[in-house]
C-alpha cells in the first residue's frame, strides 16, 4: 500500500535562512509527488510536483523540491526563507501502478519563520 | 476566476440531522474528491469522482454520500450525521486524476453536536 510521512510535526527557520521540509513515501511502482501548502481559514494550494525527468523540481514562491528514487524521499527546499512563508505543509503521493487510488497526503508539517 | 466554491464555509448541526455541502467548480474539469482534514491525521480521502456519474469510494467514506450528476457539482450528503464526523471538510478538482495539480475550495467546518 503506498504512504507518505513528514517526520517533523514542526520546522523553525529564521527568515533569511534555508529551509527544507521532510517527506518519504513508499509505493509500489513509480510515484506521483506533489506539493501542498495551506494558509489558515484557506484550502490547500499546490507548490510543484514530480511526474517524471530532472529530479530537481521548481516550483511557486521560490520553492523547489528533490526526488531520490533511492531514499524514497522528495524533500521541500528554499533557499531564503521568508515570514510570509510560515503556513502548513502537505505533501502527497500517488502510485502510477494502482489506478483509480487516492492521492494520499502526509500529515502536515508547520512551518514557523521568524523575523 | 478559476475556483472551487464550497457551501456553507461553517455548519452547526445535531446528530441524525440530513445535511449537504455543496461544491461547484468552473474549470470544466472531469476529477472531483472530498476529503477530510483532522488534527494529527492529514487529509484522508471521503470520496472521487473521475467523471460524470462514476464515483468511487476512498479511503474513509463510511457515513457519507455524493452524487455527480454534472460535470461542475459534486455534493457531499450526511444523511444521518454523528459526532465523529465533526471537522473540516474539503473538496477539490482536477483536470484528470493523476498527474494533474488538485485545486481545493476554502472548506467547510462542521461541528455535529
Amino acid at each position: 500500500a503506498q504512504s507518505v510521512a513528514q517526520p517533523e510535526d514542526q520546522v523553525n527557520v529564521a527568515e533569511g535562512n534555508p529551509l527544507t521540509v521532510k517527506c518519504t513515501y513508499s509505493v509500489s511502482g513509480n510515484p506521483y509527488l506533489f506539493w501542498y501548502v495551506q494558509y489558515p481559514n484557506r484550502g490547500l494550494q499546490f507548490l510543484l510536483k514530480y511526474i517524471t525527468g530532472d529530479n530537481l523540481v521548481k516550483g511557486s514562491y521560490g520553492f523547489e523540491a528533490e526526488f531520490n528514487k533511492s531514499q524514497t524521499s522528495f524533500h521541500l527546499k528554499k533557499p531564503s526563507a521568508l515570514v510570509s512563508d510560515s503556513a502548513l505543509y502537505f505533501c502527497a503521493v500517488r502510485d502510477t501502478n494502482q489506478a483509480g487510488t487516492a492521492l494520499i497526503f502526509g500529515k502536515g508539517t508547520t512551518l514557523s519563520v521568524s523575523s | 476566476e478559476a475556483q472551487v466554491t464550497q457551501n456553507p464555509r461553517y455548519l452547526i448541526t445535531v446528530t441524525g440531522k440530513k445535511l449537504t455541502v455543496t461544491c461547484s467548480q468552473n474549470m470544466n474539469h472531469e476529477y472531483m474528491s472530498w476529503y477530510r482534514q483532522d488534527p494529527g491525521l492529514g487529509l484522508r480521502q471521503i470520496y472521487y469522482s473521475m467523471n460524470v456519474e462514476v464515483t468511487d469510494k476512498g479511503d474513509v467514506p463510511e457515513g457519507y454520500k455524493v452524487s455527480r450528476k454534472e460535470k461542475r457539482n459534486f455534493p457531499l450528503i450526511l444523511e444521518s450525521p454523528s459526532p465523529n464526523q465533526t471537522s473540516l471538510y474539503f473538496c477539490a478538482s482536477s483536470i484528470q486524476g493523476f498527474g494533474s495539480p488538485l485545486h481545493f475550495g476554502n472548506g467547510t467546518r462542521l461541528t455535529v453536536t
